[in-house]
């Protein structure tokens, strides 16, 4: 079974320049997540997607950022325009039950965006 | 790796010895605590988990465990090899429906061959 695959790996652009990072969940998966780690930070929590459904974007930190998972297959994270401090990586997860209990959520392997 | 700039705790030990990693949390509402292990250019990978409603759980050559009252978390692993020198993360979930993860600062674990 694949895992949860990210795109791109890394992505190097400059201040004012839009990025766009994909997530590709673990096939079935109906919760995905997006985390980040900025420098010298903790890995924090961005938003929950069920299926299509945005569940929880507490974490999102200005309008400059945008997720989408139209379908409720994969997802994009947008920035726009794209600001120095969100340099980090951006992490993807994926878990597969509904209900009251949470369950596993497995992490891709990050895409390391740095803005210069 | 990722954890560049990010100024970690370190463990060091030697192949074949035991390894106890320590987190503390800080909200009592947290009733879903997880470990994870990430390697370098890799995503957290999940190692083990444990609910609230235990004290102790037990995995292959790992065990966690949770002391409620004075809200600590362990992860021991046994006979520690190289494959295991990481970070180390323990991360929570708060009771009250939301699922997002809230992760500690890790620990770098260095296995000495």
């Amino acid at each position: 079974e694949a895992g949860v695959t990210q795109f791109p790996s890394h992505s190097v652009i400059e201040k004012g320049q839009t990025v766009t990072l994909r997530c590709d969940p673990i096939s079935g998966h109906d919760n995905l997540y997006w985390y980040r780690r900025v420098m010298g930070k903790e890995i924090k929590f961005l938003l929950h997607f069920v299926k299509e459904s945005k569940q929880d974007e507490s974490g999102m930190p200005n309008n400059r950022f945008l997720a989408e998972r139209t379908g409720g297959t994969y997802s994009t994270l947008k920035v726009q325009p794209a600001e120095l401090e969100d340099s980090g990586v951006y992490f993807c997860a994926s878990s597969h039950r509904q209900g009251v209990m949470p369950d596993t959520q497995y992490f891709g392997p990050g895409t390391r965006l740095t803005v210069l | 790796g990722e954890s560049v700039g990010l100024h970690l705790p370190t463990l060091s030990v030697q192949e074949g010895d035991n390894s106890i990693i320590n987190c503390a949390y800080s909200n009592s509402a947290s009733d879903y605590f997880i470990w994870y292990k990430q390697e370098s250019g890799k995503g957290p990978q999940f190692i083990i988990d444990i609910r609230s409603n235990m004290d102790k759980r037990q995995g292959q050559r790992v065990t966690v465990l949770l002391n409620k009252t004075v809200k600590h978390l362990s992860l021991q692993i046994a006979a520690t090899q190289p494959g295991d020198s990481a970070v180390y993360f323990c991360a929570e979930i708060r009771r009250g429906g939301r699922r997002a993860l809230t992760f500690g600062s890790g620990t770098r674990l260095q296995v000495q061959p």
